[in-house]
């Protein structure tokens, strides 16, 4: 079974860069690491996908090595408005295997 | 426009009891789910419903079932309510099967349930 895992919480200042990493102990070949962001009381928004190497989009940086175990999220100078929940997730829905992480509850400040 | 849309948004019952959530999508997306979130923030497949094939996680109780009268609606019925179920309940759509190739999964907003 698919399982990811990262940090439970980070703190961040405005204007910094931020990093998120989360772990894919049993991630299978063909699967695709995503990561998703979530505010309160709204649905997951989706961020960035990946398979290996970097993936970059206008909001953040998908960091995945060779070994595809682990992946990093970047996120360029946050703002206040980033504070919110970050999942990392991989599996397939195709065998009902998609596995979110708990979670990483980012806490950007002023 | 709203692409992924709950009702209720809110949805308080009684043990024992049988309710309804429905989800709509206005995409054109092939491929729907529903999720469960719990109260420490874990997000756990439930279904996804693929072109009329459904994909049950198997951790599900069979008390739950997706009911999907045409491709833009997956409706989620739930028997004998429980203490347990009380969560929050999110659908989603996507182009394609999530997870083997780029593809968005998008969220609606949640229906929160509580169980009395």
């Amino acid at each position: 079974l698919a399982k990811t895992t990262q940090p439970i919480s980070m703190d961040s200042y405005e204007g910094q860069e931020v990093n998120i990493t989360c772990s894919h102990n049993n991630i299978a070949t063909n699967d695709y690491i995503t990561w998703y962001q979530q505010f309160p009381s709204q649905g997951p928004r989706f961020i960035i996908q990946g398979y290996k190497t970097k993936v970059t989009n206008e909001v953040a940086s998908l960091f995945i090595p060779a070994d595809r175990k682990s992946s990093t999220l970047s996120l360029p100078r946050v703002s206040l408005s980033d504070t919110a929940v970050y999942y990392c997730l991989d599996g397939s829905s195709n065998t009902g295997k998609l596995i979110f992480g708990q979670g990483t509850t980012l806490q950007v400040k002023p | 426009d709203t692409a992924v849309s709950q009702t209720p948004k809110y949805l308080v019952t009684q043990m024992g009891n049988d309710k309804s959530i429905k989800c709509e999508q206005n995409l054109g997306h092939d491929t729907m789910y529903w999720y469960k979130q719990d109260s420490k923030k874990f997000l756990k497949i439930m279904f996804s419903y693929n072109n009329k094939e459904l994909i049950i996680n198997e951790t599900v109780p069979n008390r739950f079932s997706p009911k999907s009268p045409d491709k833009a609606h997956l409706n989620l019925h739930i028997n004998s309510l429980e203490l347990g179920d009380s969560a929050v309940y999110f659908c989603a759509s996507s182009r394609e099967l999530a997870g083997v190739a780029y593809n968005e999964q998008f969220f609606g907003p949640g229906t929160r349930l509580t169980v009395l």
